[in-house]
């Protein structure tokens, strides 16, 4: 089945920096990577998300890349703020597995962004 | 908006006594799923369905079972808890987004802790 990694597990920035949360899958017919942030207490909640057609998608300051020949994908945060604090997770689906709609996850990042 | 409901929020239970966490949905979406999210090892897919009377192992199923009498709920329920199954626990579903992929939207979680 498939397998993400997910790193860093912790990263703290300081406010105004960037941040970067790489992710690599093992099932090359994976084909939809979405990313998930999920702040205290709360359900995982989808923040953007990529296709295998796709290279590069971005969202204001939110993107995510996506290499599939080395199948690794990555979030970046630009100019973070006290509010992105939260854990990250990217997952990765359209394998066979649950009719293609199972999403398997990383292990999740802790970011914290400090004033 | 897509809703998924969990009962209850928080559980401590005592070692063998069974019980059973409820998730009702109200988008009428064929897929739901639930996972459980421990430290360091991200969400792991717990059992999955993917129609009415149509459920399927995920990735740690060992003392869990589900049922999927009708579309909207899907209750886990756990016979005989251990103190390994204490855990924060998501149900969520999942729809085909209108980009492709899977979109899974999850509920609130359920802090159980077995004693």
């Amino acid at each position: 089945g498939e397998n993400v990694e997910q790193h860093p597990s912790t990263l703290s920035v300081q406010e105004g920096d960037s941040a970067v949360i790489k992710c690599t899958y093992s099932d090359s017919a994976s084909n939809y990577f979405p990313w998930y942030k999920q702040e205290l207490g709360k359900g995982p909640q989808l923040i953007i998300d990529i296709r295998s057609n796709v290279g590069e998608k971005k969202d204001q300051r939110i993107a995510v890349t996506l290499n599939k020949t080395a199948k690794h994908f990555s979030l970046h945060i630009t100019e973070t703020q006290p509010e992105d604090s939260a854990v990250y997770f990217c997952a990765a689906s359209g394998g066979i597995t649950g009719g293609g709609n199972k999403l398997t996850f990383g292990t999740g990042t802790q970011l914290k962004v400090e004033l | 908006e897509a809703q998924v409901t969990q009962n209850p929020r928080y559980l401590i239970t005592v070692t063998g006594k069974k019980l059973t966490v409820t998730c009702s949905q109200n988008m009428n979406h064929e897929y739901m799923s639930w996972y459980r999210q421990d430290p360091g090892l991200g969400l792991r897919q717990i059992y999955y369905s993917m129609n009415v009377e149509v459920t399927d192992k995920g990735d740690v199923p060992e003392g869990y079972k589900v049922s999927r009498k009708e579309k909207r709920n899907f209750p886990l329920i756990l016979e005989s808890p251990s103190p390994n199954q204490t855990s924060l626990y998501f149900c969520a579903i999942a729809r085909q987004g209108a980009r492709g992929g899977t979109e899974a939207f999850f509920g609130q979680g359920t802090r159980l802790t077995v004693v």
